[in-house]
């Protein structure tokens, strides 16, 4: 099974600046890896799927980036309505399919 | 309109058989490429991946769970069905499907991400 670790747990930004989320896989998951967007108490939303490509509707201050291992997911100017838990999920290899355990994203 | 909407019991006891529909809107699982698959979330904490069934009826499942989950689908009433057997407590969680799409292909394999989500059901396990 591909372990998924997101770092950090929790990170503080202030409106209008950049933030960036890693997301470490345990092996190579080539491209195939997702990140998605949780607000309490709603349901997950697609941001990003082939580690890179925006899904239908995601403002363009989403970005992601990497490959094998290494991903991050990169909100260049934070809004107030992106402040929320998001997870990232390998695709590569299943079953399973594996989530990271989430970065909080808290206003500063 | 693409929409998911699981439903379910508001409560199941410890060792019963949990049963979860989920209706399908605005597209089918006769389309090539595409899949359900459901994800449950425990109060406060991360996501976990269950089963996911495609188009051709192929089927996957978590290998800690496989042995308690069955997942199908009912094309005519454009619904997929997960039962879980023998629950427990721990099992207590938000419940979502999700629809699988295939993004590529590989020899041998295909890959797919989850692009649209239901609202998520809750259950409690508890005597």
């Amino acid at each position: 099974e591909i372990v998924m670790t997101q770092s950090p747990a929790t990170l503080s930004v202030s409106p209008g600046e950049r933030a960036t989320l890693s997301c470490r896989a345990s092996q190579s998951v080539s491209s195939n890896l997702a990140w998605y967007q949780q607000k309490p108490g709603q349901t997950p939303r697609l941001l990003i799927y082939r580690a890179s490509t925006r899904a239908t509707g995601i403002p363009v201050r989403f970005s992601g980036s990497g490959s094998g291992t290494e991903f991050t997911l990169t909100i260049s100017s934070l809004q107030s309505e992106d402040f929320a838990v998001y997870y990232c999920q390998q695709y590569n290899n299943w079953p399973p399919y594996t989530f990271g355990q989430g970065t909080k994203l808290e206003i500063k | 309109q693409i929409t998911l909407k699981e439903s379910g019991p508001t409560l199941v006891k410890p060792t019963q058989t949990l049963t979860l529909t989920c209706t399908l809107s605005g597209f089918s699982l006769t389309t090539s490429g595409v899949g359900v698959g459901w994800i449950r979330q425990p109060p406060g904490q991360a996501l976990e991946w269950l089963a996911l069934i495609y188009w051709d009826d192929d089927k996957l499942y978590s290998p800690s769970l496989k042995s308690r989950l069955t997942i199908t689908k009912d094309t005519s009433r454009n619904q997929v069905v997960l039962t879980m057997t023998n629950m427990d407590p721990v099992d207590t969680a938000t419940y979502y499907c999700a629809r699988a799409l295939v993004g590529s292909c590989g020899i041998g394999a295909c890959y797919s991400f989850f692009d649209y989500w239901g609202q998520g059901t809750l259950v409690p396990v508890s005597s």
